[in-house]
Protein backbone atom coordinates (compact mmCIF):
# COMPACT_ATOMS: atom_id res chain seq x y z
CA UNK A 1 0.00 0.00 0.00
CA UNK A 2 1.33 3.63 -0.97
CA UNK A 3 2.77 6.01 1.52
CA UNK A 4 0.81 9.15 2.51
CA UNK A 5 1.80 12.27 -0.05
CA UNK A 6 3.77 15.01 1.97
CA UNK A 7 5.90 17.60 0.46
CA UNK A 8 9.79 17.15 1.17
CA UNK A 9 10.61 19.97 2.49
CA UNK A 10 9.17 23.54 4.29
CA UNK A 11 10.49 26.36 5.33
CA UNK A 12 9.92 29.50 7.47
CA UNK A 13 11.35 32.48 9.17
CA UNK A 14 11.60 32.63 13.14
CA UNK A 15 7.96 33.51 13.97
CA UNK A 16 6.09 32.60 10.95
CA UNK A 17 3.98 29.75 10.25
CA UNK A 18 4.37 26.97 8.06
CA UNK A 19 1.57 24.04 7.10
CA UNK A 20 2.34 20.90 5.64
CA UNK A 21 -0.22 18.74 4.10
CA UNK A 22 -0.50 14.89 4.00
CA UNK A 23 -2.52 13.52 1.37
CA UNK A 24 -4.37 10.27 1.87
CA UNK A 25 -7.35 8.52 0.15
CA UNK A 26 -11.12 7.36 0.42
CA UNK A 27 -9.14 4.36 2.47
CA UNK A 28 -7.35 5.87 4.88
CA UNK A 29 -7.18 10.14 5.94
CA UNK A 30 -11.12 10.03 4.22
CA UNK A 31 -12.37 7.43 6.47
CA UNK A 32 -10.96 7.61 9.45
CA UNK A 33 -10.01 9.74 12.67
CA UNK A 34 -6.73 8.20 13.49
CA UNK A 35 -4.54 10.45 12.09
CA UNK A 36 -1.12 10.94 13.93
CA UNK A 37 1.77 13.66 13.51
CA UNK A 38 5.67 12.31 14.31
CA UNK A 39 8.28 15.06 15.40
CA UNK A 40 12.14 13.26 14.19
CA UNK A 41 15.58 14.51 15.13
CA UNK A 42 18.40 13.39 15.00
CA UNK A 43 19.66 10.81 17.66
CA UNK A 44 16.64 11.37 19.22
CA UNK A 45 13.71 9.10 19.68
CA UNK A 46 10.29 10.03 17.45
CA UNK A 47 7.87 12.08 19.20
CA UNK A 48 4.26 12.46 19.14
CA UNK A 49 2.84 15.98 18.43
CA UNK A 50 -0.80 15.06 17.73
CA UNK A 51 -2.99 12.73 17.68
CA UNK A 52 -6.35 11.63 16.51
CA UNK A 53 -6.14 14.32 13.74
CA UNK A 54 -6.66 17.54 16.19
CA UNK A 55 -5.19 16.41 19.55
CA UNK A 56 -1.98 17.27 21.47
CA UNK A 57 0.04 15.86 24.11
CA UNK A 58 0.19 17.48 27.00
CA UNK A 59 3.79 18.51 26.91
CA UNK A 60 3.80 19.14 23.34
CA UNK A 61 3.63 23.16 22.35
CA UNK A 62 0.58 24.67 21.57
CA UNK A 63 2.14 26.44 18.44
CA UNK A 64 1.69 22.94 17.13
CA UNK A 65 -2.05 22.63 15.28
CA UNK A 66 -3.83 20.26 13.14
CA UNK A 67 -6.97 19.36 11.06
CA UNK A 68 -8.30 17.20 8.35
CA UNK A 69 -10.61 17.58 5.14
CA UNK A 70 -11.69 15.09 2.96
CA UNK A 71 -8.75 12.96 1.96
CA UNK A 72 -5.93 15.71 3.40
CA UNK A 73 -4.65 16.28 6.55
CA UNK A 74 -2.60 19.57 8.01
CA UNK A 75 -0.33 20.11 10.58
CA UNK A 76 0.63 24.03 11.38
CA UNK A 77 3.28 25.03 13.59
CA UNK A 78 3.02 28.52 14.10
CA UNK A 79 5.67 30.99 15.86
CA UNK A 80 8.23 28.68 14.03
CA UNK A 81 11.70 28.51 16.43
CA UNK A 82 15.33 27.16 15.47
CA UNK A 83 14.34 24.01 17.63
CA UNK A 84 11.20 23.15 15.41
CA UNK A 85 13.55 22.05 12.92
CA UNK A 86 13.17 18.85 11.86
CA UNK A 87 11.51 16.06 10.63
CA UNK A 88 7.35 15.92 9.99
CA UNK A 89 5.80 12.34 9.41
CA UNK A 90 1.99 11.78 9.45
CA UNK A 91 0.58 8.81 9.95
CA UNK A 92 -2.96 6.79 9.01
CA UNK A 93 -5.01 3.88 10.14
CA UNK A 94 -6.27 2.26 6.53
CA UNK A 95 -8.76 -0.36 5.77
CA UNK A 96 -7.77 -3.57 6.23
CA UNK A 97 -5.97 -2.61 9.58
CA UNK A 98 -3.04 -1.33 8.20
CA UNK A 99 -1.41 1.97 9.74
CA UNK A 100 0.56 4.10 6.77
CA UNK A 101 2.87 6.21 7.51
CA UNK A 102 3.82 9.66 5.15
CA UNK A 103 6.86 10.45 3.20
CA UNK A 104 8.21 12.98 5.58
CA UNK A 105 8.90 16.54 5.33
CA UNK A 106 12.24 18.16 6.63
CA UNK A 107 11.32 21.76 8.15
CA UNK A 108 13.90 23.92 7.66
CA UNK A 109 13.97 27.77 9.98
CA UNK A 110 15.94 30.08 7.61
CA UNK B 1 7.36 5.05 30.11
CA UNK B 2 10.81 3.55 28.59
CA UNK B 3 11.55 1.38 25.69
CA UNK B 4 15.63 0.57 24.92
CA UNK B 5 16.18 -1.06 21.98
CA UNK B 6 19.79 -3.03 21.38
CA UNK B 7 21.06 -5.57 18.75
CA UNK B 8 21.98 -3.32 15.92
CA UNK B 9 25.07 -4.46 14.58
CA UNK B 10 27.22 -4.28 10.84
CA UNK B 11 26.26 -7.46 9.13
CA UNK B 12 26.77 -8.83 5.89
CA UNK B 13 23.97 -9.59 3.12
CA UNK B 14 22.14 -12.87 3.77
CA UNK B 15 23.61 -12.65 7.63
CA UNK B 16 21.14 -12.40 10.76
CA UNK B 17 20.64 -10.33 13.42
CA UNK B 18 18.50 -9.99 16.88
CA UNK B 19 16.91 -7.06 17.96
CA UNK B 20 15.70 -6.64 21.83
CA UNK B 21 13.33 -3.58 23.15
CA UNK B 22 12.90 -3.50 26.78
CA UNK B 23 10.36 -1.78 28.41
CA UNK B 24 9.25 0.03 31.23
CA UNK B 25 7.15 1.80 33.46
CA UNK B 26 3.87 0.22 32.24
CA UNK B 27 2.21 -2.86 32.08
CA UNK B 28 3.62 -4.32 28.76
CA UNK B 29 1.38 -6.85 28.25
CA UNK B 30 -1.40 -4.50 27.95
CA UNK B 31 -0.27 -3.01 24.04
CA UNK B 32 0.63 -3.62 20.88
CA UNK B 33 3.79 -3.44 19.97
CA UNK B 34 5.71 -2.23 16.57
CA UNK B 35 9.14 -2.39 14.92
CA UNK B 36 9.41 1.07 12.47
CA UNK B 37 12.82 1.53 10.89
CA UNK B 38 13.56 4.64 9.75
CA UNK B 39 15.98 5.54 6.49
CA UNK B 40 17.16 8.87 5.58
CA UNK B 41 16.53 7.78 1.86
CA UNK B 42 12.88 5.99 2.67
CA UNK B 43 11.41 7.90 5.65
CA UNK B 44 9.11 5.46 7.99
CA UNK B 45 8.31 2.17 7.48
CA UNK B 46 6.41 -0.19 10.25
CA UNK B 47 8.15 -3.53 9.79
CA UNK B 48 6.48 -5.87 12.19
CA UNK B 49 3.61 -5.69 14.94
CA UNK B 50 2.64 -7.78 17.57
CA UNK B 51 -0.32 -7.66 20.02
CA UNK B 52 -0.34 -7.79 23.58
CA UNK B 53 -0.57 -11.89 23.84
CA UNK B 54 1.51 -12.54 21.36
CA UNK B 55 -0.84 -14.18 19.63
CA UNK B 56 -1.88 -11.84 16.01
CA UNK B 57 1.99 -10.98 14.36
CA UNK B 58 2.23 -8.76 11.21
CA UNK B 59 4.46 -7.37 9.10
CA UNK B 60 5.21 -5.53 5.68
CA UNK B 61 5.08 -7.57 2.92
CA UNK B 62 9.14 -6.97 2.08
CA UNK B 63 9.74 -9.13 5.11
CA UNK B 64 7.51 -11.39 4.80
CA UNK B 65 9.42 -15.00 5.73
CA UNK B 66 12.87 -13.34 6.59
CA UNK B 67 11.80 -10.84 9.53
CA UNK B 68 10.01 -12.63 12.98
CA UNK B 69 8.39 -10.55 15.79
CA UNK B 70 7.90 -11.87 19.49
CA UNK B 71 7.18 -10.84 22.58
CA UNK B 72 8.11 -12.08 26.22
CA UNK B 73 5.84 -10.39 28.62
CA UNK B 74 7.14 -11.96 31.27
CA UNK B 75 10.70 -9.64 30.94
CA UNK B 76 8.89 -6.86 29.19
CA UNK B 77 10.89 -7.53 25.97
CA UNK B 78 10.07 -7.05 22.31
CA UNK B 79 12.03 -8.92 20.06
CA UNK B 80 12.77 -9.20 15.93
CA UNK B 81 14.83 -11.71 14.42
CA UNK B 82 15.92 -10.73 11.04
CA UNK B 83 16.88 -13.33 8.43
CA UNK B 84 18.37 -13.12 5.20
CA UNK B 85 19.01 -9.65 5.55
CA UNK B 86 19.66 -7.37 2.40
CA UNK B 87 20.83 -4.20 1.81
CA UNK B 88 17.44 -2.47 1.56
CA UNK B 89 16.97 -3.29 5.15
CA UNK B 90 19.69 -1.02 6.57
CA UNK B 91 18.27 1.48 8.96
CA UNK B 92 17.26 2.52 12.41
CA UNK B 93 15.10 0.22 14.02
CA UNK B 94 12.77 1.89 16.69
CA UNK B 95 9.86 0.12 18.86
CA UNK B 96 6.87 1.76 19.60
CA UNK B 97 4.16 0.90 21.68
CA UNK B 98 0.75 1.88 20.24
CA UNK B 99 -2.43 3.38 21.54
CA UNK B 100 -5.94 2.46 20.91
CA UNK B 101 -6.57 5.32 18.23
CA UNK B 102 -4.17 3.74 16.02
CA UNK B 103 -1.26 6.16 17.24
CA UNK B 104 2.12 5.55 18.89
CA UNK B 105 2.79 7.73 21.89
CA UNK B 106 6.28 6.62 23.07
CA UNK B 107 9.26 5.30 21.07
CA UNK B 108 12.94 3.98 21.92
CA UNK B 109 15.74 5.95 20.28
CA UNK B 110 16.77 3.07 18.19
CA UNK B 111 19.40 0.73 16.85
CA UNK B 112 21.23 1.30 13.87
CA UNK B 113 21.68 -2.06 11.25
CA UNK B 114 23.52 -1.82 8.71
CA UNK B 115 23.66 -4.48 5.49
CA UNK B 116 26.91 -4.19 4.16
CA UNK B 117 29.52 -6.69 2.67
Amino acid sequence: QSALTQPASVSGSPGQSVTIACNGSFSDVGSYNFVSWYQLKPGKAPQLIIFEVSHRPSEVSVRFSASKAGNTASLTISGLQAEDEADYYCCSYSTGKKILFGEGTKVTVL
Amino acid sequence: VHLVESGGNVVQPGGSLRLSCEASGFTFSNYVMHWVRHSPGKGLELVASVSGDGASPSYVSSVVGRFTISRDNSKNTLYLQMDSLRREDTATYHCARQRVAFHFDFWGQGTPVTVSS
